[in-house]
């Protein structure tokens, strides 16, 4: 059955980084795009970006910029997304999710999500 | 950016009743648009992508609409446990973009 298992939960400094993973099984790894979502405490869902496995080409969100990367890792069908010059306003649940393109389901399965805590 | 503005952004209903939820979005989506149900603490529930084919285990209560800019969820036969937040999300154009969601309350 397909999964995603995302990292644990996390504590930051300001200023700090965080990398957290998405494992994937159940599927081919490289067939499916991974997006990462983030949702801040009592706040909407929000997209960070995007990472074709098969390749690694991404594309990010204008707001992260520079702060985000994606990577890769098919020898283990795991995703990582690592968040630098954290702040507070980066306190948040982030998910991982998939997608196949065209006219597929989008975002089928979820990871269960891993929360991010900034403080000092 | 495709800016999606969902609305209401939170709708009281009684149990049996129909809701309706609408986005629209600043351009043209074509029909790039996907619908979620997320409950507290939990990770978001795809319903809808495409405007409006069910994922596989939604209910058919479930239904969505519309294309280009103006889409519609709707919801038949409100029952207890469909009482979450709701939100649209537009896939036609980087950066994807969510509708800020609609809470409904039974």
């Amino acid at each position: 059955q397909v999964q995603l298992v995302q990292s644990g939960a996390e504590v930051k400094k300001p200023g700090a980084s965080v990398r957290l993973s998405c494992k994937a099984s159940g599927y081919i790894f490289t067939n499916y795009y991974l997006h990462w979502v983030r949702q801040a405490p009592g706040q909407g869902l929000e997209w960070m970006g995007m990472i074709n496995p098969s390749g690694g080409s991404t594309n990010y969100a204008q707001s992260f910029q520079g702060r985000v990367t994606m990577t890769s890792d098919t020898s283990t069908s795991t995703v990582y997304m690592e968040l630098s010059s954290l702040r507070s306003g980066d306190t948040a649940a982030y998910y991982c999710t998939r997608y196949f393109g065209g006219n597929s389901p989008l975002f089928d399965f979820w990871g269960q999500g891993t929360l991010v805590t900034v403080s000092s | 950016d495709i800016q999606v503005t969902q609305s209401p952004s939170s709708q009281s209903a009684s149990v049996g009743d129909r809701v309706t939820i609408t986005c629209r979005a600043s351009q043209d989506i074509s029909t790039y648009l996907a619908w979620f149900q997320q409950r507290p603490g939990k990770a978001p529930k795809p319903l809808i992508y495409g405007a409006s084919s069910l994922h596989s285990g939604v209910p058919s209560k479930f239904s969505g609409s519309g294309s280009g800019t103006d889409f519609t969820l709707t919801i038949s036969s409100l029952q207890p446990e469909d009482s979450a937040t709701y939100y649209c999300q537009q896939y036609n154009t980087y950066p994807w973009t969510f509708g800020q969601g609609t809470r409904v309350e039974i």
